[in-house]
């Protein structure tokens, strides 16, 4: 069974711009989870959906946002980008929430 | 505010060792816990998860959780210097809430 899949593996944006990562989960699996990872700050709870519904939200700014399609795919999307933003941007798929996740490889996202 | 705590290292351990890695919680209410290993450059691999009290085991890891005292452990024995990895614990409030991570453990393993 294929694993959690994530595109682009690395992005390099601008201060200002805007970004969109995608994430594929494992094949059956419903539950899609956001994190973002840094040095200073650890793995850092972004959001979660399930079934296309926004189930959990993380304490960051309205500038990060996710979407899930009805084939479990989703994406997140950064606007206004700040040098802050910079981070490895992982996606975590379940079977349902509240189940173990598995790790798709990351974004490496570096904003100039 | 829910929170995870782990010392964050470096755990050194020789060898053949029993690496033991400790994990505490805030939230009473916590019911799942997830051990997952991170190497440098890559991204969170799954080792075991725990809901009940007491020891489970996977081959060489064992997983420890004492809900009376908020602790979850986990054991690593006959360690190998491919186990050198962060470490991170995860604990889930129940189905309806999402993980909270602890900082991670960095754990090397001396040949």
């Amino acid at each position: 069974k294929a694993g959690v899949t994530q595109t682009p593996r690395y992005l390099i944006k601008t201060r200002g711009q805007q970004v969109t990562l995608s994430c594929s989960p494992i094949s059956g699996h419903r539950s899609v989870s956001w994190y973002q990872q840094t040095p200073g700050q650890g793995l850092q709870f972004l959001f979660e959906y399930f079934s296309e519904t926004q189930r959990n939200k993380g304490n960051f700014p309205g500038r990060f946002s996710g979407r899930q399609f009805s084939n479990s795919r989703s994406e997140m999307n950064v606007s206004t980008l700040e040098l802050g933003d910079s981070a490895l941007y992982l996606c975590a798929s379940s079977f349902s929430y509240g189940n173990e996740q598995f790790f798709g490889p990351g974004t490496r996202l570096t904003v100039l | 505010q829910k929170e995870v705590e782990q010392n964050s290292g470096p755990l050194s351990v020789p060898e053949g060792a029993i690496a033991s890695l400790n994990c505490t919680y805030s939230d009473r209410g916590s019911q799942s816990f997830f051990w997952y290993r991170q190497y440098s450059g890559k991204s969170p691999e799954l080792i075991m998860f725990i809901y009940s009290n007491g020891d489970k085991e996977d081959g060489r890891f064992t997983a420890q959780l004492n809900k009376a005292s908020q602790y979850v452990s986990l054991l690593i024995r006959d360690s190998q210097p491919s186990d050198s990895a962060t470490y991170l614990c995860a604990g889930l409030h129940n189905y309806g809430q999402n993980f909270v991570f602890g900082p991670g453990t960095r754990l090397s393993v001396l040949p």
